[in-house]
């Protein structure tokens, strides 16, 4: 499968800092980039998506930053908050099939 | 948004026996779904897509023998697992996309398999 690449695998954050997580993608094909957010035993739920003609979208205490030339694209948490604590996914997915290729997965612990 | 359903949340089986997951979109047609398969603290790995009424395409590696995909209905899509051994033992989880709401795909809760 077409890897997108996500760092850090792990993150600790104080609670009302910023969480950031990073990830690249190679295929130039991919045009829809979803942020996932997932508890133990739980599906994944959308958070926040981009599309690669804007190269920023905020949602909230959610915003994702893409960098077209540069193929990667982050996810910025503010204000972040013990209930944010959960296992983030970026993903990537083409016009084509749809199908969604999932980064590797950034579990966030926050801070009380 | 739209709600996606599995169904069971939790299996047990017994190793040689079949198990088979269900999934339905509640509040819309689902025309292509896809199948994930999760191991502890990994990522998701896409395993097929399925198509309403047509076969299921399935990624490189999974054998299509073992995890049997129908998507008889625009609002089921249906994943036995046959033979099942401990090594099959996993988290499944499905999604489908809803054409009248652009791209975005609707997970399902997903369903743990334990084979023993």
């Amino acid at each position: 499968q077409q890897q997108v690449k996500q760092s850090p695998q792990s993150l600790i954050v104080q609670k009302g800092g910023i969480s950031i997580i990073n990830c690249a993608y190679e295929n130039t094909a991919f045009d829809y980039f979803p942020w996932y957010q997932q508890f133990p035993g739980k599906g994944p739920a959308l958070l926040i998506a981009i599309r690669p003609d804007v190269s920023e979208k905020k949602e909230g205490r959610f915003t994702i930053s893409f960098n077209k030339s540069a193929k990667q694209f982050s996810l910025h948490i503010m204000d972040s908050q013990p209930g944010d604590s959960a296992t983030y996914f970026c993903a990537a997915s083409t016009g084509g099939g749809f199908k969604t290729i999932f980064g590797a997965g950034t579990r966030l612990f926050v801070k009380a | 948004g739209a709600v996606v359903s599995q169904h069971p949340s939790w299996v047990i089986c017994k190793s040689g026996t079949s198990v088979k997951i269900e999934c339905r979109s509640l509040d819309f047609q689902a025309t292509t779904m896809f199948w994930y398969r999760q191991f502890p603290k990994k990522s998701l790995m896409l395993m097929a897509t399925s198509n309403e009424g047509s076969k299921a395409t399935y990624e490189q590696g999974v054998e299509k023998d073992k995890f049997l995909i129908n998507h008889a209905s625009l609002t089921l899509s249906t994943l036995t697992v046959t033979s099942a051994h401990p090594e099959d033992s996993s988290f499944y989880i499905c999604s489908a996309r809803d054409l009248g709401r652009g791209r975005e795909a609707f997970f399902g809760q997903g369903t743990r398999l334990t084979v023993v």
